[in-house]
């Protein structure tokens, strides 16, 4: 079955504009992790979202926000974009996410870079 | 939040066993001990996940202290393509479960040839 897949892979955005990634889990799959990804803070969970309700949410700015849909598939949004925003975004899916068990699948990530 | 504890970097040859290390002294009698691998521009892949006993896969083996405040994931004969980010994480039992996942930097495994 297909995997979880990103879109964009790779995008050049300008301080100030605001960025929108698209997520398709594993089919059946209904919770949908964010994640950031940068050389030095390794992993920074973003949110999850499981039946289109944001069930946990990381120590991110307001800048940061996501929503899922009834089919499962997410988005997320960065509005105001700064430079520190670079970075790869990773969106991982479960079954029913983060639970013991629950093998979590990523995509490739879409890698941002903001100048 | 239960952290994980792993060295920055490790190095093997290629077909000699590894034993990747995790301290988590903090884990929760409900924790999963779990390990990832983030292979170069790539997403990070599921490896393994064990709760008391050791455990075997195709992969890996997973060998976890009686006390359960350490583990240690086994390559048994690492090939190039182990070469990797590995990522030891504990993981809730219980469904909806509000705590996070801390994925920390993980152990960074060269492998040569």
């Amino acid at each position: 079955k297909a995997g979880v897949t990103q879109t964009p892979r790779y995008l050049i955005k300008t301080r100030g504009q605001q960025v929108t990634l698209s997520c398709s889990p594993i089919s059946g799959h209904r919770s949908v992790s964010w994640y950031q990804q940068t050389p030095g803070q390794g992993l920074q969970f973003l949110f999850e979202y499981f039946s289109e309700t944001q069930r946990n949410k990381g120590n991110f700015p307001g800048r940061f926000s996501g929503r899922q849909f009834s089919n499962s598939r997410s988005e997320m949004n960065v509005s105001t974009l700064e430079l520190g925003d670079s970075a790869l975004y990773l969106c991982a899916s479960s079954l029913e996410g983060q639970k013991s068990g629950n093998t979590i699948y990523f995509g490739e990530g879409s890698w941002l870079t903001v100048v | 939040d239960a952290k994980t504890t792993q060295p920055n970097s490790m190095e093997s040859n290629e077909e000699e066993p590894v034993h990747l290390p995790c301290n988590h002294s903090t884990i929760s009698g409900t924790d999963y001990i779990h390990w990832y691998r983030q292979l170069p521009s790539q997403g990070p892949e599921y490896v393994i996940h064990g709760l008391t006993s050791n455990v075997n896969n195709r992969m890996a083996s997973l060998a976890i202290a009686e006390d359960r405040k350490s583990s240690t994931l086994i390559l048994h004969r690492a090939t190039l393509r182990d070469a990797a980010v590995y990522y030891c994480i504990l993981s809730p039992r219980n469904a909806g479960n509000n705590r996070k996942l801390i994925w920390g930097l993980g152990t960074s495994l060269a492998v040569n040839p």
